[in-house]
């Protein structure tokens, strides 16, 4: 069976501190992994990762999957109030006629000022 | 900008009533997901349809259907609402190629 699962659940940090967030996923067809954040409303995109050691960056966030080992990372450098959010990880499987998304549990983080 | 638009944001419904839930995008997109999010357990599949009139069952279908006679449009049917459906429900859509997914600003459905 598919599944992706996400770590910590929950997370409480600091304004400033870095953090790290966590997936590993057992995936047939494995496609792409996607990380997104969610606020109060619907998910938004944040990176698509497709190709193992290469790093991609935005801003603060960074992420890198590791296809060898089936996990990602999610970096989140000197956190502001605004990154609280529940961050979901989300890999995409190829099937006979489509694609789906199979998403974890999701990590909620919570920076404080 | 392109859009996912759900038709209602939240939603009371009794137990036993027919349910329908819509799901609107703009983007000529193929590939169209109902998804339910419940505390600790993430987005789950409900259903997806690769084309029109095409549907395929996710990972929780049991007390769902959905119908897709338009391209644009996709649409989630409780048949008969049960307590255990409170929850809220996002729909996604996406191109074949995928460069990620665009999801509605989801309903929350409270059924009582």
């Amino acid at each position: 069976e598919d599944k992706v699962v996400q770590s910590p659940l929950s997370l409480v940090v600091h304004e400033g501190d870095t953090v790290t967030l966590n997936c590993s996923y057992e995936v047939t067809n494995f496609r792409s992994l996607l990380w997104y954040k969610q606020e109060k409303k619907a998910p938004t995109f944040l990176f698509m990762l497709t190709s193992s050691g290469i790093e991609k960056k935005s801003g603060r966030l960074s992420s890198i999957l590791d296809k060898k080992e089936l996990f990602s990372i999610l970096n989140i450098t000197a956190t502001q109030t605004g990154d609280s959010a529940i961050y979901l990880c989300a890999v995409e499987s190829k099937g006979d006629s489509s694609y789906k998304l199979i998403f974890g549990s999701g990590t909620r983080l919570l920076v404080r000022p | 900008d392109v859009k996912v638009t759900q038709s209602s944001r939240y939603l009371v419904k009794r137990t036993g009533e027919k349910v329908f839930l819509e799901c609107v995008q703009d983007m000529d997109h193929e590939n169209m997901f109902w998804y339910r999010q419940d505390p600790g357990l993430g987005l789950r599949l409900i259903y997806f349809s690769y084309d029109v009139k095409m549907k395929e069952k996710g990972d929780i279908p049991e007390g769902y259907s959905v119908s897709r006679e338009k391209k644009e449009r996709f649409s989630l049917i409780l048949e008969s609402a049960s307590t255990n459906q409170t929850s809220m429900y996002l729909c996604a859509s996406t191109k074949g190629v995928s460069r990620g997914y665009t999801f509605g600003s989801g309903t929350r459905l409270t059924v009582v």
